[in-house]
C-alpha cells in the first residue's frame, strides 16, 4: 500500500530555510503516471498548493511563492524534497506531500501532514 | 493560471437535508476534479476523484458529478458526522489548485 511520509524539523527560525522531505514507501517515485507535490495549510486557513515535480525532475511552482521555493526528487532514495528560503511566521503551517495521478482512473494521495512552526 | 472558485463558503442544514457545493474551473479540466472533507485538527479525507468516483470506504450519500468547467459535490441525507469543511482540487496538470472551502454545519 501506497504510503507518503513528510519529515524534518518542527521549528524554523525566521529567515532561515525550510526543509522537509517526503519519503515514499508502496510504490516508485520513477513511475512517469505521478507528479509529486507539497501542499500547506496555515493554522485556521485553506490548502495550499506549493509546488510540484516529475521523477524526470521537471519543477512547477506556485507562482507566489516561486522566488522562495525548490523542489527536487532523489529516485534513489524513492524520495522527494522541499526547500523554502527566507521563511517568515506566514510560513507556519501543516506541511503535506502529496501524489497526483495523470490518469482518472487512480485517486490522489496524500501525506499525513506535519506541522512547521516558525520562530525564534 | 485556472482558478477555482468554490461556493458557498458556509452553509447551515439540517439534518436529513440534501446538501449541494459547488466547484467553478476558469478553465476545462475534464473530469481531474477531487473533493475532500476535513475535521478541525484532521489529515484532509479524499471523498471522490475524478469528479465522480467515489473513495473506497466514503459513505454512499456523498456523489460527486460535472466535467469540464463546473463540478458538484452532493451530500443526499446530512448527518451529524459530516459537519466539516470540504474542499475541491484540481489536478489536471502538475499545477494543483484548491477551491476556497465550505464549511457545512447543522441547522
Amino acid at each position: 500500500q501506497l504510503q507518503l511520509q513528510e519529515s524534518g524539523p518542527g521549528l524554523v527560525k525566521p529567515s532561515e530555510t525550510l526543509s522537509l522531505t517526503c519519503t515514499v514507501s508502496g510504490g516508485s517515485i520513477s513511475s512517469s503516471s505521478y507528479y509529486w507535490g507539497w501542499i500547506r495549510q496555515p493554522p485556521g486557513k485553506g490548502l495550499e498548493w506549493i509546488g510540484s515535480i516529475y521523477y524526470s525532475g521537471s519543477t512547477y511552482y506556485n507562482p507566489s511563492l516561486k522566488s522562495r521555493v525548490t523542489i527536487s526528487v532523489d529516485t534513489s532514495k524513492n524520495q522527494f524534497s522541499l526547500k523554502l528560503s527566507s521563511v517568515t511566521a506566514a510560513d507556519t503551517a501543516v506541511y503535506y506531500c502529496a501524489r497526483s495521478p495523470m490518469t482518472t482512473t487512480v485517486e490522489v494521495y496524500w501525506g499525513q501532514g506535519t506541522l512547521v512552526t516558525v520562530s525564534s | 493560471d485556472i482558478q477555482m472558485t468554490q461556493s458557498p463558503s458556509s452553509l447551515s442544514a439540517s439534518v436529513g437535508d440534501r446538501v449541494t457545493i459547488t466547484c467553478r474551473a476558469s478553465q476545462g479540466i475534464s473530469n481531474y476534479l477531487a473533493w475532500y472533507q476535513q475535521k478541525p485538527g484532521k489529515v484532509p479525507k479524499l471523498l471522490i476523484y475524478a469528479a465522480s468516483t467515489l473513495q473506497s470506504g466514503v459513505p454512499s450519500r456523498f456523489s460527486g458529478s460535472g466535467s469540464g468547467t463546473d463540478f458538484t459535490l452532493t451530500i443526499s441525507s446530512l448527518q451529524p458526522e459530516d459537519v466539516a469543511t470540504y474542499y475541491c482540487q484540481k489536478y489536471n496538470s502538475a499545477l494543483w489548485t484548491f477551491g476556497q472551502g465550505t464549511k457545512v454545519e447543522i441547522k
